[in-house]
Parts: structure tokens; C-alpha cells; sequence
């Protein structure tokens, strides 16, 4: 399966400022996915990320709050923007391969002061 | 939509013992397929096992086997031979039809104890 990097592992945040967390496949996948894990609950999908077109927004999540580049076939960024504690979570990427099987990066776990 | 139900509380198991994970799903659509993740105490989650809704033979991965009862709409995760390093987040996950979005179910807990 792809290998898939995420950066920061980790970051704790001032309230009101925004992280970009970077995803990095070491192989072209079409479909890339950004998901958010809230404590102790499961994972909800945030978007999808197409390369050459914007990004396909789930219920809940809009565009300004979660802005997402998709710049090539290799790499993803998701922003989260004008943070609130409620934003501490884990923001993992995934990518899809074989039997629609979809492989995720390790992780970004994200506290918010 | 597509709902994954994950209700067992967190488990005990003994190491070596095999513990079977609960996962029913609710759906209409007859092509699907279901996931098994591994969450450990880092936070990465791991791809553990896949079976396609048209599949006749139940899937396995080495220690991992995935029990398939399609008229009950369950999908249960077997763990033989449990290890140490089984302890973590189970996550059973659905995929419908050509949607590629994956809905998951809320986890169970496993804790496998020497």
C-alpha cells in the first residue's frame, strides 16, 4: 500500500488561528479523503479532495472553516481556520487503492488553547 | 445512509485467547463493502481486513478473519491467537455501492492482558 506522511504530528493552537496540516502519498492516487476524530468518538469524513478541482464538502463542514488544496496527484493540505477547542482532534488523510480499500496517514492531533 | 453499529463495551482479553468484535450495518444497497481498522494508542489507523458484499467465502488475513453473515447484516471481526500488541480502537466501516465515502462505526475497545 502507499506509504502516507502527515505534517505536524501534532500542534497545539492559540484560539482564532488557523493550522495547515500537509498530506504527503509517495504514489499518484486520484481520491484523496480528510477525516476528523473528535475524542473518544469515531471518525467523520470532512472532504474529498480531487486533484484539479475543488474539494467535495460533507454535511457540516463548509469550505471556509476547512479550506482544502489539492495541488497535485501526490499531495493534499487541509487548513483548519479560526480555531475553537472544539477543533481538538485527530485530522487523519487517506487515499484509496486496490479494492476501494482506503490506506490513512498517521495522523494529526491538534489541541486548541 | 449507511449505519455501522459497534455496541460491545470495552473488552478483556486474555493473550493467546481469540475475541470476536461485533459489527452489524444497515443498508439497501446489495454492493458494499465493509473494513476492519486497528486504532492503537498513537492514533494511526491501520487497514486491517475487506469484505466485498458479493464475496462467498469469508475473508482472512493471517490472524485476522472476518465472519460475513449478509442475511443478518453482520460482519464480525475474529482475532485468533491474540497478542499484547492487539490492544487498540477496533473500527468497522462500510462503503456503499460507487460511493467512495466510508461510514464508521464507534469502535470497540480491546484490551489484551498477559
Amino acid at each position: 500500500s502507499a506509504v502516507i506522511s502527515q505534517k505536524p504530528s501534532r500542534d497545539i493552537c492559540q484560539r482564532g488561528t488557523s493550522l495547515t496540516i500537509q498530506c504527503q502519498v509517495d504514489s499518484q492516487v486520484t481520491m484523496m479523503f480528510w477525516y476528523r476524530q473528535q475524542p473518544g468518538q469515531s471518525l467523520t469524513l470532512i472532504a474529498t479532495a480531487n486533484q484539479g478541482s475543488e474539494a467535495t464538502y460533507e454535511s457540516g463542514f463548509v469550505i471556509d472553516k476547512f479550506p482544502i488544496s489539492r495541488p497535485n496527484l501526490t499531495f493534499s493540505t487541509l487548513t483548519v481556520s479560526n480555531m475553537s477547542p472544539e477543533d481538538s482532534s485527530i485530522y487523519l488523510c487517506s487515499v484509496e487503492e486496490g479494492t476501494d480499500t482506503q490506506y490513512f496517514g498517521p495522523g494529526t492531533r491538534l489541541t486548541v488553547l | 445512509a449507511q449505519k455501522i453499529t459497534q455496541t460491545q463495551p470495552g473488552m478483556f482479553v486474555q493473550e493467546k485467547e481469540a475475541v470476536t468484535l461485533d459489527c452489524t450495518y444497515d443498508t439497501s444497497d446489495q454492493s458494499y463493502g465493509l473494513f476492519w481498522y486497528k486504532q492503537p494508542s498513537s492514533g494511526e489507523m491501520i487497514f486491517l481486513i475487506y469484505q466485498g458484499s458479493y464475496d462467498e467465502q469469508n475473508a482472512t488475513e493471517g490472524r485476522y478473519s472476518l465472519n460475513f453473515q449478509k442475511a443478518r447484516k453482520s460482519a464480525n471481526l475474529v482475532i485468533s491467537a491474540s497478542q499484547l500488541g492487539d490492544s487498540a480502537m477496533y473500527f468497522c466501516a462500510m462503503r456503499v455501492g460507487g460511493n467512495n465515502r466510508l461510514a464508521f462505526g464507534k469502535g470497540n475497545q480491546v484490551v489484551v492482558i498477559p
